[in-house]
């Protein structure tokens, strides 16, 4: 059964630092497109952040984070993570990483969230 | 990265059909046949209804179909159930390894 678990959620204050990690079981990342999608609180869905597949996989960012989120991927425990920066009160969301295969270029799994918010 | 324009609610009785559309421009949803829709019910995470413009998932029920004309997609709901009362969203590849979302719908089930 495929499943997605995010954890490292909590409270930062702003210019803060924090790791998110979504741990998969069930299908191996690697072999997938994975991404990270937050929604702040009783708003739409943002999308974050992408690593492709295999080795080299290139990772891109949306444009309100480039320069301050860094996604990567551990093969080894099958784990995706978020590296938080310069953290700001807008970054304040509950965070869903989502796996997209190759095929269709969608989101078929998604995790639960892990909320982070961004507060003095 | 600006988020394609969906109405903010859309309501319709049991049994009943309803349309919610997703406007982008020609630089995303105009541009691939890679629109994707999700039904969020509150504190849920999303679940993936239709992906590649039309196309449904695996358990997915045929109630749901989608279409795309230009620039416009297009999510149906056919035969209104109380368990569709939930947040719709659209997304689309944009361009450059990135996608955007749709600003998002509230269905209402009368």
């Amino acid at each position: 059964e495929v499943q997605l678990a995010e954890s490292g959620g909590g409270l930062i204050q702003p210019g803060g630092s924090l790791r998110l990690s979504c741990a998969a079981s069930g299908f191996t990342i690697s072999e997938n497109y994975m991404h990270w999608v937050r929604q702040a609180p009783g708003k739409g869905l943002d999308w974050v952040s992408l690593i492709y597949s295999g080795d080299n996989a290139g990772s891109y960012y949306a444009d309100s984070v480039r320069g301050r989120f860094t996604i990567s991927r551990d093969s080894s425990k099958n784990t995706l993570y978020l590296q938080m920066s310069k953290l700001r009160a807008e970054d304040t969301a509950v965070y869903f990483c989502a796996r997209m295969p190759p095929i269709n270029d969608a989101f078929d799994f998604w995790g639960q969230g892990t909320m982070v918010t961004v507060s003095s | 990265q600006s988020a394609l324009t969906q109405p903010a609610s859309v309501s319709g009785s049991p049994g009943q059909s309803i349309t919610i559309s997703c406007t982008g421009t020609s630089t995303d949803v105009g541009n691939y046949n890679l629109v994707s829709w999700y039904r969020q019910h509150p504190g849920r995470a999303p679940k993936l209804m239709i992906y590649e413009d039309t196309k449904r998932p695996s358990g997915v029920s045929n109630r749901f179909s989608g279409s795309k004309s230009g620039n416009t997609a297009s999510l149906t709901i056919s035969g209104l159930q109380a368990e569709d009362e939930a947040d719709y969203y659209c997304c689309s590849y944009a361009g450059s390894n990135t996608y955007v979302f749709g600003t998002g719908t509230k269905v209402t089930v009368l």
